[in-house]
């Protein structure tokens, strides 16, 4: 079963930032919080990970709240294309071995003109 | 990047018959991940397919059902046998490559839209 729970659906209005929170309460030390989006008919795309530290990258960023067991994905322009599902997965990293990509129900985000 | 080619990309299959579908990626890797996504749903993990030795498979899969080769480092069969409506799906194949110390990102091919009738 997939360890995190996020709202099945959000809004955001065109060019402006869009919010997505997730809970993984019971996040182990050694797991990583990752985010993917599905756009209709394609394959999952990698947005960006985590441990601890909030992160950036040039297609979103990732804020880890201090205990590790919430975060919240920001896309801080959204355009009519980044409307998709998008996943919060965490999954452990150690040596030699990667945990499975686990996807939950994930959020159906609508971007609106 | 990884470039994942699946064949075919979409089929309408007779129920008790099989498919097979091809999974080529761009360059070598260790794992070959098989996924199913159905209709309105979110993606489920068949199983996992190390080159060289049995395919792993996840609760409620089984090797009869959902066989799978991996004969090299670029390349997978993941082959739905016996198919009923139920099995109408998406299937998906997927690499991971290493993105940055203790990270990874995974690529997934385009999939492939199965119909049973």
């Amino acid at each position: 079963d997939a360890k995190t729970t996020q709202p099945p659906s959000m809004d955001c209005a065109e060019g402006r930032a869009a919010n997505l929170p997730c809970n993984h309460s019971t996040i182990s030390g050694n797991e990583y919080v990752y985010w993917y989006r599905q756009i209709h008919s394609q394959g999952p795309q990698y947005i960006i990970h985590g441990l601890k530290n909030n992160e950036t990258n040039e297609m979103a960023s990732l804020i880890i709240t201090e205990d590790r067991k919430s975060s919240t994905l920001i896309l801080p322009h959204a355009t009519l294309r980044d409307t998709a599902v998008y996943y919060c997965i965490v999954r452990v990293h150690g040596s030699g071995n990667t945990g499975k990509l686990i996807f939950g129900q994930g959020t159906t985000l609508q971007v609106k003109p | 990047s990884a470039v994942i080619s699946q064949k075919p990309s979409r089929d309408i299959c007779q129920r008790g018959t099989s498919l097979t579908i091809q999974c080529q990626v761009d360059s070598q890797v260790t794992m070959m991940f098989w996924y199913r996504q159905q209709p309105g749903q979110s993606l489920t993990l068949i199983a996992t397919a190390n080159q060289g030795s049995e395919a792993t498979y996840e609760s409620g899969f089984v090797i009869d059902k959902f066989p799978i080769s991996r004969p090299n480092l670029t390349f997978s069969t993941l082959t739905v046998s016996n198919m009923s409506p139920e099995d109408s799906s998406i299937y998906l194949c997927s690499v991971e490559r290493r993105v940055r110390a203790g990270g990874t990102e995974a690529f997934f091919g385009q999939g492939t839209r199965l119909t049973v009738v």
